[in-house]
């Protein structure tokens, strides 16, 4: 059961690159979200999937563009890196139970922007 | 988080009790939770409580929760080396979104 999977890992990026991180869940969760993490300051929502077909800003959006491809999928996209995107990236899934939300998390990708 | 707030640092000795504090905002959350984050790797739920409960005990893990200071606190009974790693609370808000705090690094001293 391989759970949320993202790719990649690690990523360099110049200044004005683009690129697309993707995630895939499968557990069948209807909610997908996309978290940035930075020392001292938590973890951050960029942007999240309540369900298949929507998608909704989180608390910090800018410079970034997702895709909910299906169920089981939901890329995050930087279309002009900076470096304050420097920073580690998490997609997480979820479903609700009873008012009970567990949140299952990739690895992480750790990327940074030169 | 902005709005989910926890100190960020705790050191304490192998054997001792850890307590890792929390305070939030919004008072119609349902559930409250603390995750885990080991070195290089994703948060993992650790445990929750419903808001209607003052506390929880799951093994070596108390949850409190004073609704009316909007505190919640996470105390581990006879810390580990392997309990080393970064604590989160969270809370939800609505049915679909966390809100998550700052994280508390815990280091075990052996």
């Amino acid at each position: 059961n391989a759970g949320v999977t993202q790719t990649p890992k690690f990523q360099v990026l110049k200044t004005g690159q683009s690129m697309t991180l993707q995630c895939a869940q499968d557990m069948n969760h209807n909610s997908m979200y996309w978290y940035r993490q930075d020392p001292g300051m938590g973890l951050r929502l960029i942007y999240y999937s309540a369900s298949e077909g929507t998608t909704d800003k989180g608390e910090v959006p800018n410079g970034y563009n997702v895709s909910r491809l299906n169920k089981r999928e939901f890329s995050l996209r930087l279309e002009s890196a900076a470096p304050s995107q420097t920073s580690v990236y998490f997609c997480a899934s979820s479903e609700l139970a009873g008012g009970l939300t567990e949140a299952f998390f990739g690895q992480g990708t750790r990327l940074t922007v030169v | 988080g902005e709005d989910v707030e926890q100190s960020l640092f705790l050191s304490v000795r192998e054997g001792d009790s850890s307590v890792i504090n929390c305070t939030y905002t919004d008072s119609s959350s349902t559930y409250l939770y603390w995750y885990k984050q080991e070195p290089g790797a994703g948060l993992q739920l650790l445990t929750y409580i419903f808001s209607n409960m003052d506390m929880k005990q799951d093994q070596r893990l108390t949850v409190l929760l004073n609704k009316k200071d909007k505190h919640l606190s996470l105390r581990i009974a006879d810390t580990q080396t392997g309990d080393s790693a970064i604590y989160f609370c969270a809370e939800s808000k609505g049915t679909y979104k966390y809100i998550f705090g700052t994280g508390t690094r815990l280091k075990v001293l052996a």
